[in-house]
């Protein structure tokens, strides 16, 4: 089990420009989550898989954001036209649905837009 | 609406106790949980509770009152690596899987 995995690690991008993000999650799981995490806040829902299928998405998740799982795997979360308001964590978790069921986090993905 | 209130700070010396409290007020409820978060790392998994009493792990335990939306973290026998915020979350249940977070409460742990 080498848990939930994130690339880039890093992301430094300018104003107007587009960016991709991967999240590779534990391989048995089923669920897959986004989550954004500005400094001095918990991390806020974006949108959640389940398998390849996108169930639930945030407000917060503009039409600048899309998000695909297309095999059940590995997932993408892509920014169109960045914000500096973008500027912030982009966590993955993922889990398996239960009556206990735990989210399990990735490293996260720190974007800077200049 | 939804809110969890968490305090911002708290500071302990090693070999203390302390007690992180978490209020929430959801629409629905289907699990609380604490997590553990250092400063740039990812948030990792402390605890989990649904009904109301103590889970006790280790140095850590958690507590759940379901009638009063409070719960508690307790970490004993402080060490310096303890220190790290520390986020309490719920599953609302009704607005969907997602968890709901707190801002956090960074502990600052002193020799």
């Amino acid at each position: 089990d080498t848990g939930v995995s994130q690339n880039p690690r890093h992301k430094i991008t300018k104003r107007g420009q587009n960016v991709t993000f991967r999240c590779d999650p534990i391989s048995e799981h089923n669920r897959l989550y986004w989550y954004r995490q500005t400094l001095g806040q918990g991390p806020e829902f974006l949108t959640y898989f389940q398998n390849e299928a996108q169930l639930e998405k945030s407000r917060l998740l503009s039409d600048r954001f899309s998000a695909e799982r297309p095999k059940g795997s590995f997932s993408t979360l892509e920014i169109q036209r960045t914000e500096q308001g973008d500027s912030a964590m982009y966590l993955c978790a993922s889990s398996w649905e239960g009556l206990q069921e735990t989210q399990y986090f990735g490293p996260g993905t720190r974007l800077l837009v200049l | 609406g939804q809110n969890i209130d968490q305090p911002t700070e708290m500071t302990a010396t090693e070999g203390a106790i302390v007690q992180i409290n978490c209020t929430y007020q959801t629409s629905g409820f289907n699990g609380l949980f604490w997590y553990q978060q250092h400063a740039g790392e990812a948030p990792t998994f402390l605890s989990y509770n649904v009904l109301d009493g103590l889970e006790e792990k280790g140095r850590f335990s958690s507590f759940l009152s379901r009638s009063k939306g409070y719960s508690y973290l307790l970490l004993k026998e402080l060490q310096m690596k303890d220190s790290a915020s520390y986020l309490c979350a719920v599953r609302d249940g009704k607005a969907g899987t997602a968890l709901i977070f707190g801002k956090g409460t960074t502990l600052s742990v002193s020799s």
